[in-house]
């Protein structure tokens, strides 16, 4: 168990719809990151947040946003679903602000877009 | 660009045997980090090893070991005297201002 929760598990919804992805960090760690995993795509870095604020953006989509709250918890909204929408998305934490090679990962959300 | 590159999807090792699972980059910054992750059939990202692209000696953690070869842009993971708990997908990254996965190796161990 790394520390990282992530809900809900598992998640059905239609295109078109919107809907919200939630983490909470592990313990003591201020940075919180999310990725997407499909098998055409592989893992994909989209966005990390340190303590609040955006640190750094990699292959995040207009549609998608996230942000990270006072208690540390981040939230990636994801919205305007189209099928190739459809993956795995973790969550990992680490303790400082730059982009960390120690992460831990969250078990991640399975997405199903029909 | 930022590139990473595993050009071995799948593989098949006997028990016991030493496994070297490829990973080359391509990065025009000076600074950068080259690193390991697996991932089980579980699903969790579990990291391994870490290799700093100004470190002199090549990283070791346990039975993982990283081959850093600077010239060549290589960052080969070496896992000696596999084990069946081995078996998972293998995932070479790179780490410079943000951070790129490659496609992964899906490593088997036969008993």
């Amino acid at each position: 168990d790394s520390g990282v929760t992530q809900t809900p598990k598992h998640l059905i919804t239609a295109t078109g719809q919107r809907v919200t992805l939630r983490c909470s960090p592990r313990s003591g760690d201020l940075s919180v990151y999310w990725y997407q995993q499909s098998l055409d795509q592989g893992l994909q870095f989209l966005i990390q947040y340190y303590n609040g604020e955006e640190r750094a953006k990699g292959n995040i989509l207009e549609r998608f946003s996230a942000q990270q709250f006072p208690d540390l918890h981040s939230e990636l909204n994801l919205s305007s679903l189209e099928l190739g929408d459809s993956a795995l998305y973790f969550c990992a934490s680490s303790v400082g602000p730059l982009i960390s090679y120690e992460q831990y990962f969250g078990p991640g959300t399975r997405l199903t877009v029909t | 660009a930022q590139k990473i590159t595993q050009t071995q999807p799948g593989m098949f090792v006997q028990e016991k045997e030493a496994v070297t699972l490829d990973c080359t980059y391509d990065t025009s910054d000076p600074s950068y980090g080259l690193f390991w992750y697996k991932q089980p059939s579980s699903g969790e990202m579990i990291f391994l090893i870490y290799q700093g692209s100004y470190d002199q000696q090549n990283a070791t953690e346990g039975r993982y070991s990283l081959n850093f070869q600077k010239a060549r842009k290589s960052a080969n993971l070496v896992i000696s005297a596999s084990q069946l708990g081995d078996s998972a997908m293998y995932f070479c990254a790179m780490r410079d201002d943000k951070i790129i996965f490659g496609k992964g190796t899906r490593l088997h161990i036969l008993p």
